[in-house]
């Protein structure tokens, strides 16, 4: 089986000032991960993900996130947040040794980003 | 423009109707996903195709139905089996570097 968590259901933070949405996952091999955002009454648009290789991954307008496999982590960050970055967010993970194809969503995360 | 469109955008359903939602992609993937979506859930699998004559059920598929044809459509039947279908409703595709899943704007159903 493969899960999801986000702990935070929102997370408020100041323009201008870093900004970090946690996820932690649970997969039995090997995980791809995934981060996608949301804006309200839209699809979800891919961010970013983790496949293998650098920990450290770096994607669309600025946000970056880190695979930590030890803590079975990959929290999404940005050094400095925009009130435009106000949005929901989603963690995902397929695990690639399982022969389970689909991805895992967690619960999303709203991020505040205030003026 | 290259991506997955789904319409309608918004659809009203009465009581005891089943209704069918669209779902095509030019981005020659193959495989696609139904999603709902309910606030405070995040994302639940309802069916996924991984090719053409091929589906296979998801976490909630009890009352949909979904038909798989041709490569570009997966359109999903919300049929009157279905207790609580008001949700929003997201169909994407697989495919590229890592095997991305893609999404398309998404369909509100609400049932009046």
């Amino acid at each position: 089986a493969q899960s999801v968590a986000q702990p935070e259901d929102q997370v408020n933070v100041a323009e201008g000032n870093p900004l970090t949405v946690k996820c932690t996952y649970s997969v039995s091999g090997n995980p791809y991960l995934f981060w996608y955002v949301q804006y309200p009454n839209r699809g979800l648009q891919f961010l970013l993900k983790y496949i293998t290789g650098d920990n450290l991954v770096k994607g669309s307008y600025g946000f970056e996130a880190e695979f930590n496999k030890s803590q079975t982590s990959f929290h999404l960050k940005k050094p400095s947040a925009l009130v435009s970055d106000s949005a929901l967010y989603f963690c995902a993970v397929r695990d690639t040794t399982s022969g389970y194809s689909t991805l895992t969503f967690g619960k999303g995360t709203m991020l505040l980003v205030s003026p | 423009d290259g991506g997955i469109t789904q319409s309608p955008k918004y659809l009203f359903r009465k009581e005891g109707q089943n209704v069918t939602l669209s779902c095509e992609q030019n981005l020659n993937h193959d495989a696609m996903y139904w999603y709902r979506q309910d606030p405070g859930q995040g994302l639940r699998l309802i069916y996924y195709s991984q090719i053409v004559n091929d589906f296979q059920k998801g976490d909630i598929a009890e009352g949909y139905s979904v038909s798989r044809e041709k490569k570009e459509s997966f359109p999903l039947t919300v049929t009157s089996a279905q207790k609580n279908p008001t949700a929003f409703y997201l169909c994407a595709s697989r495919g590229g570097a890592g095997n991305t899943i893609y999404f398309g704007e998404g369909s509100w159903l609400t049932v009046v």
